[in-house]
């Protein structure tokens, strides 16, 4: 089992550009959810989607946006991207019906300048 | 919501001494908490959780005590090894079955096991 997989690993973006970083998972998980890690401020949660059809916002959603596109993968959108974006973005995911962990992915590097 | 503050910011001790991270977190109703080590580069992995039905969980060298009464929870690593240095992060959330498990973390430790 891969686990959970994230592309790109790293990414280069001027500002405006958009982007979505992809997301996909094989543990037959029903809920994912995606970070950004910050130095000095943790991992906050961006957006997350309990099951599959259905999405909410976290605590830092400006600016993003997400796909539930099936059991599997969770794609993030930036539309617009600011420099306030630069970050490492995490991908994770957990079952719904057990006391979880959270099971991340590798991450994805984004500079935007 | 939910706020989990973590101190010390940056830790060092020497390899053998016992290393202890301490979070507090505000909502009374948070039920799970897990504990996360993140190697340079690496992606946050699961050391041990605690749930609020229990006081303290032990694995090995790692163990976590939980005050519920003042919304506290601790990390304890004895007999450090120079592999244990890396960054920690504790987290809370309200876990129920059937929901998402939106953990809210502390803003990390970077522990340091000098030689």
């Amino acid at each position: 089992n891969a686990g959970v997989t994230q592309t790109p690993k790293f990414q280069v973006l001027k500002t405006g550009q958009s982007m979505t970083l992809q997301c996909a998972q094989d543990m037959n998980h029903n809920s994912m959810y995606w970070y950004r890690q910050d130095p000095g401020m943790g991992l906050r949660l961006i957006y997350y989607s309990a099951s599959e059809g259905t999405t909410d916002k976290g605590e830092v959603p400006n600016g993003y946006n997400v796909s539930r596109l099936n059991k599997r993968e969770f794609s993030l959108r930036l539309e617009s991207a600011a420099p306030s974006q630069t970050s490492v973005y995490f991908c994770a995911s957990s079952h719904r019906d057990r006391v979880p962990p959270l099971h991340f992915g590798n991450g994805t590097r984004l500079t935007v300048t | 919501g939910e706020n989990v503050e973590q101190h010390p910011s940056t830790l060092s001790v020497q390899e053998g001494d016992s290393a202890v991270i301490k979070c507090t977190y505000s909502d009374s109703a948070s039920n799970y908490f897990p504990w996360y080590k993140q190697e340079l580069g690496k992606r946050p992995q699961l050391i041990i959780d605690i749930r609020s039905n229990v006081g303290e969980k032990k694995d090995q060298r790692i163990a976590v005590t939980l005050n519920k009464t003042a919304k506290h929870f601790s990390l304890h690593i004895t007999e450090t090894q120079p592999e244990d240095s890396a960054v920690y992060f504790c987290a809370a959330s309200k876990y129920s079955a059937g929901t998402a498990s939106k953990l809210t973390f502390g803003t990390g430790t970077r522990l340091q096991v000098t030689l």
